[in-house]
């Protein structure tokens, strides 16, 4: 089975702090994304990447960055948290082919007080 | 640019009894997929069934069917014989544009299904 782990469940930052939510998959998956969800909004794409260090900007970038610095690891930055990014963020893997499915994380609920 | 509509954002629903969760979509492209997927309360995303907008017939998983109709621009859920554990958010999405075989996802707003005993 394919396994997505986010670093932290419930994360609590303060604004303006510098806020670092990991992801790792253990199934060797070339493309990695994150998401936030927002109630009545579903789920909204922030960044991908589709190998090593490359990264795409999703829908609603502004305000974050990524890293992929290993082929596992998928790096969500929040350069200065407002409380406008309080959410939920989800991470998702998949191989490339566009029936394949992306596998999640089970989810950070941040709060930026 | 793609669209997912889902217009039930809750369902209450009777133990065994069938479900269908709606799902319409607007695209411009000849080829497209739709996917679903389940949230239950404890956050994770599920995969549940995928359709290729060229795949002749409706995709089945388990309990899980697709009721695919391609001129009205559906997809609907169908769940038979729902459980308790069924009680969950559910994701209808479209793949997006690709970049380097990497897929965008287009996410509906969700339905919220409750199942009763």
């Amino acid at each position: 089975d394919v396994k997505v782990t986010q670093s932290s469940r419930y994360l609590v930052k303060r604004t303006g702090e510098k806020v670092f939510l990991e992801c790792v998959q253990d199934m060797d998956h070339e493309n990695m994304f994150w998401y936030r969800q927002d109630p009545g909004l579903g789920l909204r794409l922030i960044y991908f990447s589709y190998d090593v260090k490359m990264k795409e900007k999703g829908d609603i970038p502004e305000g974050y960055s990524v890293s992929r610095e290993k082929k596992e690891r998928f790096s969500l930055i929040l350069e200065s948290a407002s409380t406008n990014q309080t959410s939920m963020y989800l991470c998702a893997s998949k191989v490339p082919g566009a029936n394949q499915p992306q596998h999640f994380g089970d989810g950070t609920r941040l709060s930026i007080l | 640019a793609q669209k997912i509509t889902q217009t039930q954002p809750g369902m209450f629903v009777q133990e065994k009894e069938a479900v269908t969760l709606d799902c319409t979509y607007d695209t411009s492209d000849p080829s497209y997929g739709l996917f679903w997927y389940k949230q239950p309360s404890s956050g994770e995303m599920i995969f549940l069934i995928y359709q290729g907008s060229y795949d002749q017939q409706n995709a089945t998983e388990g309990r899980y069917s697709l009721n695919f109709q391609k001129a009205r621009k559906s997809a609907n859920l169908v769940i038979s014989a729902s459980q308790l554990g069924d009680s969950a958010m559910y994701f209808c999405a479209m793949r997006g544009f690709i970049i380097q075989g990497a897929q965008k996802l287009v996410f509906g707003q969700g339905t919220r299904l409750t199942i009763n005993p």
